[in-house]
């Protein structure tokens, strides 16, 4: 089974603070996603990479910075925390072969991140 | 532009009932492909289904099953004989492909199964 690992369930930073919130999966997925789930809000892409060292902007990147060292982690970080980014954040993964478009994209338990 | 729609926000249901999940996307992609997850309140997005955009057959695994309309743009998804395990938030999702999996979410369906 794939497993998505996210590092933290629940954390609770104070404003200003620097916080890493790290991913790793176990199956060698080329794609890593970081999403951000609100209430009524539905999840919210925030950066995703295709390969090592490669980072592309989602629909809400403001505020938040990627790192994609080696293949199986990602991390996502607050460079200084705000208390509008209190919420849940869902890391995921996929495999995307060549024209293979559309593979499943399997997703993390969720770190619940509070910002005071 | 893409868009998932879910206009139900919560459904409550007794057990054993049958309720549907309704689904409407917008997307000018002609290849693109469907999703539905579920999220228990332990809070990890489960995989239920993929549909990709030339495949309208109907699927039913168990008590699921997805209907898929192109001619309205939706994918509905229905439980038969409902079970309080049943309860959670619900997502459709949409991507168009290309080298990445962007995924563009819904807003969700919480569905509440009562005993």
């Amino acid at each position: 089974d794939v497993k998505v690992t996210q590092s933290s369930r629940y954390l609770v930073k104070r404003t200003g603070e620097k916080v890493f919130l790290e991913c790793v999966q176990d199956m060698d997925h080329e794609n890593m996603f970081w999403y951000r789930q609100d209430p009524g809000l539905g999840l919210r892409l925030i950066y995703f990479s295709y390969d090592v060292k490669m980072k592309e902007k989602g629909d809400i990147p403001e505020g938040y910075s990627v790192s994609r060292e080696k293949k199986e982690r990602f991390s996502l970080i607050l460079e200084s925390a705000s208390t509008n980014q209190t919420s849940m954040y869902l890391c995921a993964s996929s495999s995307t072969p060549a024209g293979r478009v559309g593979n499943t994209i399997y997703f993390g338990e969720g770190s619940w991140l509070t910002v005071v | 532009a893409q868009k998932v729609t879910q206009a139900q926000t919560e459904i409550s249901v007794v057990e054993k009932e049958d309720v549907t999940l309704d689904c409407v996307y917008e997307t000018r992609d002609t290849t693109y492909y469907l999703f539905w997850y579920k999220q228990p309140p332990s809070g990890e997005l489960v995989f239920l289904i993929r549909r990709n955009s030339f495949d309208e057959q109907n699927e039913i695994s168990g008590r699921y099953s997805w209907n898929f309309q192109k001619s309205t743009s939706s994918f509905n998804f229905t439980i038969t004989a409902s079970q309080v395990v049943d309860s959670a938030v619900y997502f459709c999702a949409l991507t168009s492909g290309g080298a990445t999996n962007k995924l563009i979410f819904g807003t969700g369906t919480l569905l509440a199964v009562q005993p």
